[in-house]
């Protein structure tokens, strides 16, 4: 079956503009995180959605860095007013149950350069 | 923050050698799991350990925990050009069911 389906895979985009990412997870897979991924740098925790329990978004940098996902499909994170700092590959992870019980399932992720 | 580091952080190695990856941890896990990253895109998962269990084995990868060290290690035998990638280590916590906890990964090479 199809896998995780990040889009855009890229997007450059002006110092103080949104963006919109958007992430399509495994039919069937209840749980879906979202990570940040500086170059060379290993994976920054953003937000974890599980079902239609409440997310843990104590990983999310600022208040500018937001998420929603509705059930168990589509999941959108907006970053507002976008700085420099920001520009990182944001990926999107889905899973059968939890990351600590099943694999992770990566798409392909968004590179976002902010200028 | 990050708990746990890869090592070595970087390895060159030529096609036909061995690699070997290590990774500690700090606080009680419940499973390790290792992932592949190429060109600095999506991960693959490679395998999942659990800790009661010593070795995994896929392919020409094997896995092993040791929790009195609080490590584990990768091998990667007979490597191909193909196997160069980065290498992620993540640390399922025995208190917390639902983050991973990432190292900086191994960037590995293999040369033709």
């Amino acid at each position: 079956g199809a896998g995780v389906s990040q889009s855009p895979s890229n997007k450059v985009t002006e110092k103080g503009k949104d963006v919109e990412l958007r992430c399509d997870p495994i039919s069937g897979h209840t749980a879906l995180y979202w990570y940040r991924q500086r170059l060379g740098q290993g994976l920054e925790f953003l937000i974890y959605f599980q079902g239609n329990s409440a997310p843990d978004k104590s990983g999310l940098p600022s208040d500018r860095f937001s998420a929603e996902r509705t059930g168990e499909s589509v999941s959108t994170l907006t970053i507002q007013r976008t700085q420099q700092e920001d520009s990182a590959v944001y990926l999107c992870a889905s899973s059968v149950g939890t990351a600590t019980n099943s694999p992770l399932h990566f798409g392909n992720g968004t590179r976002l350069t902010v200028t | 923050s990050q708990q746990g580091e890869e090592d070595p952080q970087a390895l060159s190695i030529q096609e036909g050698e061995n690699a070997t990856m290590n990774c500690s941890y700090k606080t009680s896990i419940n499973n390790l799991q290792w992932y592949r990253q190429n060109s600095g895109r999506g991960l693959v998962h490679l395998i999942l350990i659990r800790s009661n269990e010593r070795e995994k084995h896929s392919g020409r990868l094997r896995v092993t925990l040791d929790t009195s060290k609080k490590s584990s290690s990768l091998l990667i035998t007979a490597s191909r050009a193909a196997d160069t990638a980065s290498y992620f280590c993540a640390k399922g916590n025995a208190g917390n069911n639902r983050k991973l906890i990432w190292g900086l990964g191994t960037s590995l090479a293999v040369n033709p």
